[in-house]
């Protein structure tokens, strides 16, 4: 079946990049995404990029995506103590029509001033 | 206003009890989602429904049953809680045209002692 794995926890500097990293098992993935949950809050889409794409920047944002290793990462630039949150890797798999994505656990970013 | 809601935001609640958490939402989405999120597993899909006549399980049903009232409406229920039920829990929503981003609620926070 499918699996999304991240690493649990990411800490920073208040100024510096971040880069959470996501890894995916099926290969037939269209959609990939990125979550952000805030304290207290639902998830948000942050972003997504389809499987034909190898990068999406979007502002501090930048999505890489290696299909060959199938390993997607979200870079922030600049971090900001606001970007603290947990951000969740998904994947939607369109065998079976459904696309019903799966999420990885999620990595709290935790941001130091 | 809100685009998905749940009622109630927090329930504390003893093992045997029935308890219903309910999720409505205005973007007009045929399809809706229940999740639990524990810490350190990330997102679980509980059940899932693609239009009102359509209900299906997700990865961990057992001890849970939903309903799909109407297309607005879809409400999650323990018919007699047990403390491993203890999470959050969240609603979702989504459009069903293949880039799925979906849209989440608040989340309910339910304990059940």
């Amino acid at each position: 079946g499918e699996d999304v794995e991240q690493s649990l926890f990411l800490s920073v500097r208040e100024g510096d990049s971040s880069v959470i990293n996501c890894t995916y098992t099926d290969s037939s993935s269209t959609y990939l995404y990125w979550y952000k949950q805030e304290p207290g809050a639902g998830l948000q889409l942050l972003t997504y990029i389809f499987s034909n794409m190898d990068m999406k920047q979007d502002q501090r944002l930048t999505v890489l995506l290696n299909k060959k290793d199938k390993h997607l990462s979200l870079r922030i630039a600049d971090t900001q103590t606001g970007d603290s949150a947990i951000y969740f890797c998904a994947e939607t798999d369109p065998s079976g029509g459904s696309y019903i994505p799966t999420f990885g656990r999620g990595t709290s970013l935790i941001v130091h001033p | 206003d809100a685009d998905v809601t749940q009622t109630p935001r927090n329930r504390i609640t003893k093992t045997g009890k029935r308890i219903m958490l309910e999720c409505s939402q205005t973007k007009g989405h045929d399809r809706m989602y229940w999740y639990r999120q524990d810490p350190g597993l990330g997102l679980r899909l509980i059940y899932y429904s693609f239009d009102v006549k359509d209900i299906n399980k997700g990865e961990i049903s057992d001890g849970y049953s939903v309903s799909r009232q109407a297309q607005a409406k879809f409400s999650l229920s323990l018919e007699s809680a047990i403390p491993n039920q203890t999470a959050l829990y969240f609603c979702a929503t989504s459009e069903g045209q293949g880039q799925e981003e979906q849209y989440f609620g608040p989340g309910t926070r339910l304990t059940v002692t």
